[in-house]
C-alpha cells in the first residue's frame, strides 16, 4: 500500500524553537508539497519541491523553508517557531504519470506555546 | 480571493438521505477537478477526478458533476451513512507542468443517526 508518512501526529512546541517536520513518500512520486490548514482558510501551499534540492516558494512561505536532500524526502523547518504557526500541516506527493492524483499524510498538528 | 468556492460551509443530515455539495471556480486555465474526502485528524483522501471532458464521474455512493463552461461541480452523495461525515474539499488543478491545485475550503457534512 502506498504512502506519504508524516514523522509525528502532534506536536507542541516553545516559541523560538526550531522545527523540524519530516515526510517520507515510497512511490517514488517526483513532485512533494507542503500545505498547512487552518479553520475557514482551506489548504495553503508553503513550499512544494518537483526535483531533488530543488524547492519553490508556495503562497506562504514566510518563517519557513524546507530540505529536499533525497527523493523520497521532504522536511519542513520552522526556523523559529511562533504562535501564529499553530495549525495543521500536510504533506503530499504527485507525479506526472498518475494525471498527478495527491497522496496525502496524515498531517501533523503542531502546537506552539 | 480564493478561486475555488464550496458551498454550505457545513450541512447536518440525516443517515439515509442523500445531500449535494457545491463548487464554484475561476481557476484558468483548467486541467482537472477533484474531490477529497478529510476524515477529522487525517489528511484528504481523494474521492474523484475529472477532466474538462468530462461531466459525472462515480465512486460508490459518491457522484461527482462538471459544468466546465459555467465552471461548477457538485458531489452527490447518496443513502448518507454515519462514516460520511467529514470534509468534503473541492480542489481545481491549475493546467501546467506541475500540476498545482487550488483548493476550497470545504464542506463540513454531519450525519446524525
Amino acid at each position: 500500500d502506498v504512502k506519504v508518512t508524516q514523522s509525528s501526529r502532534y506536536l507542541v512546541k516553545r516559541t523560538g524553537e526550531k522545527v523540524f517536520l519530516e515526510c517520507v513518500q515510497d512511490m517514488d512520486h517526483e513532485n512533494m508539497f507542503w500545505y498547512r490548514q487552518d479553520p475557514g482558510l482551506g489548504l495553503r501551499l508553503i513550499y512544494f519541491s518537483y526535483d531533488v534540492k530543488m524547492k519553490e516558494k508556495g503562497d506562504i512561505p514566510e518563517g519557513y523553508s524546507v530540505s529536499r536532500e533525497k527523493k523520497e524526502r521532504f522536511s519542513l523547518i520552522l526556523e523559529s517557531a511562533s504562535t501564529n504557526q499553530t495549525s495543521m500541516y500536510l504533506c503530499a506527493s504527485s507525479a506526472q504519470e498518475t494525471n498527478y492524483g495527491y497522496t496525502f499524510g496524515s498531517g501533523t498538528r503542531l502546537t506552539v506555546v | 480571493k480564493n478561486q475555488v468556492e464550496q458551498s454550505p460551509q457545513s450541512l447536518i443530515i440525516l443517515e439515509g438521505k442523500n445531500c449535494t455539495l457545491q463548487c464554484n471556480y475561476t481557476v484558468s486555465p483548467f486541467s482537472n477537478l477533484r474531490w477529497y474526502k478529510q476524515d477529522t485528524g487525517r489528511g484528504p483522501v481523494s474521492l474523484t477526478i475529472m477532466t474538462f471532458s468530462e461531466n459525472t464521474k462515480s465512486n460508490g455512493r459518491y457522484t461527482a458533476t462538471l459544468d466546465a463552461d459555467t465552471k461548477q461541480s457538485s458531489l452527490h452523495i447518496t443513502a448518507s451513512q454515519l462514516s460520511d461525515s467529514a470534509s468534503y474539499i473541492c480542489v481545481v488543478s491549475v493546467y501546467d507542468s506541475w500540476g498545482k491545485l487550488q483548493f476550497g475550503a470545504g464542506t463540513q457534512v454531519v450525519v446524525t443517526p
